[in-house]
């Protein structure tokens, strides 16, 4: 069965701190890992996109990691701010960019506080 | 701002009734994407169009259905609405209906069914 699984579910962390977010997934075939972050009430932002052969990929503060043999992602938030806060979502895809292929992981809820 | 425009953004209404959700996607994509979102709930994929053409269908239920018309605008009807079917509802678009692009969401239409 193709699932995407995330921890934690919730995370609470200091402004100004470093964390790491997981993905596993036991989606196949693989094609493309995508990051998005979700303010409240707000649509998905889209912050990486991994293919088979990427390892790591970078947008600002968000650096993400793809272990694609043992099927595991991280992303990871460098000095936090207040802004971060928000649901991280880690999206799956099959073969190719088709509504269907797509497998999202229930997210992980960050509160950065003062 | 994603570019993708969705309408309204609020909707309250009844048991039993039918509404309709707009969504004009970012200027140049031909594919788009409509997914539901519960409260606490990930997103579930319902149905996909590329170019006017339904591309793929998710859990979509029969009393909802979508289209998308020449100018690439698409709408989701939603009818025999029931108490459950309170969520939001995002769309989204990317330029292929495959590949490794990004999705673009829009802000989502909030329905409340009383």
């Amino acid at each position: 069965k193709n699932q995407v699984e995330q921890s934690p579910q919730s995370l609470i962390i200091l402004e100004g701190k470093n964390c790491t977010l997981q993905c596993n997934y036991t989606v196949s075939p693989f094609s493309n890992l995508r990051w998005y972050k979700q303010d409240t009430g707000r649509g998905p932002v889209s912050l990486t996109i991994m293919t088979f052969s990427e390892n790591t990929k970078s947008n600002g503060r968000y650096t993400a990691t793809l272990d694609a043999d043992t099927k595991q992602s991280s992303l990871h938030i460098t000095a936090s701010q207040l802004s971060d806060s928000a649901s991280y979502i880690c999206v799956v895809s099959r073969n190719n960019n088709a509504g269907n292929m797509l497998t999202f992981g229930g997210g992980t809820r960050l509160m950065v506080k003062p | 701002d994603s570019g993708v425009t969705q309408t309204p953004k609020h909707l309250i209404t009844a048991t039993g009734q039918r509404v309709t959700l707009r969504c004009s996607p970012r200027s140049g994509d031909l594919s788009v994407y409509w997914y539901q979102q519960s409260l606490d709930q990930g997103l579930q994929f319902l149905i996909q169009y590329y170019n006017g053409e339904e591309r793929a269908k998710g859990n979509i239920l029969e009393r909802f259905s979508a289209q998308q018309f020449p100018d690439l605008h698409s709408e989701l009807n939603l009818s025999s609405l029931e108490l459950g079917d309170s969520a939001l509802y995002f769309c989204a678009s990317s330029v292929a209906g495959h590949g490794n692009q990004p999705q673009h969401f829009g802000d989502g239409t909030r329905l409340s069914i009383l």
